[in-house]
């Protein structure tokens, strides 16, 4: 459960589809989330996906769930310059643990 | 209704001194979690507790510490402030229902000198 891990930085153009990934290693999660984090403020909740889900959409924004993987990623479609920030996934278990990931830059180029 | 609230929003301090901050949780949440964010990069996990008791710790020095009042606000001190102390450092709570997420803060920026 301690070692969600998401790769550091990603680049994409205006307009173009933008992937994030995410692993965990607890299989006992009841729900995972997708946080964006604009700079100089907190993190606010962009979606969640209950574990026994494989996928949601919602809007320009798809989340993918693998669990015999343990493989989260969040899609965003014709990305917008506005999207930069940086995106967190976390794990909830039970008891009110979280687990979060270090977080991945997203740079949107125009 | 009112969100995760911290106080102060910024401050500076020097090497050696002493820093209390503070966070609100959200009515009805008895969990709140602190967090250490250097140079806007990842999270890293620092307190849980937990109707006031600390149930988790992250992997920092004895000198930072915390508690949790009756009320479930909590307070986050650090001693002996460093330089490397210097980040933003985030509170969110949460409630033991199974459907609830973390909420966070704004944040206080801590700047040591």
């Amino acid at each position: 459960g301690e070692d969600v891990e998401q790769s550091l930085f990603l680049s994409v153009r205006e307009g173009d589809s933008s992937v994030i990934n995410c692993t965990y290693t607890d299989s006992s999660s009841t729900y995972l989330y997708w946080y964006k984090q604009e700079p100089g403020a907190g993190l606010q909740l962009l979606t969640y996906i209950f574990s026994n889900m494989d996928m949601k959409q919602d809007q320009r924004l798809t989340v993918l769930l693998n669990k015999k993987d343990k493989h989260l990623s969040l899609r965003i479609a014709d990305t917008q310059t506005g999207d930069s920030a940086i995106y967190f996934c976390a794990e909830k278990l039970d008891f009110n643990k979280f687990y979060f990931g270090s977080g991945t830059k997203l740079n949107v180029k125009p | 209704e009112a969100g995760v609230t911290q106080s102060p929003t910024h401050l500076i301090k020097t090497r050696g001194q002493q820093v209390t901050l503070r966070c609100s949780p959200i009515s009805g949440h008895t969990s709140v979690y602190w967090y250490q964010q250097a140079l806007g990069l990842g999270l890293q996990f620092l307190l849980w507790y937990d109707e006031g008791e600390e149930r988790n710790r992250g992997n920092f020095p004895p000198r930072f510490s915390g508690r949790q009042f009756p009320n479930y606000s909590s307070e986050l001190n650090v001693n002996a402030l460093e330089l490397e102390d210097s980040a933003l450092y985030l509170c969110a709570s949460s409630s033991r229902d199974i459907n609830t997420e973390a909420f966070f803060g704004q944040g206080t920026r801590l700047t040591v000198v």
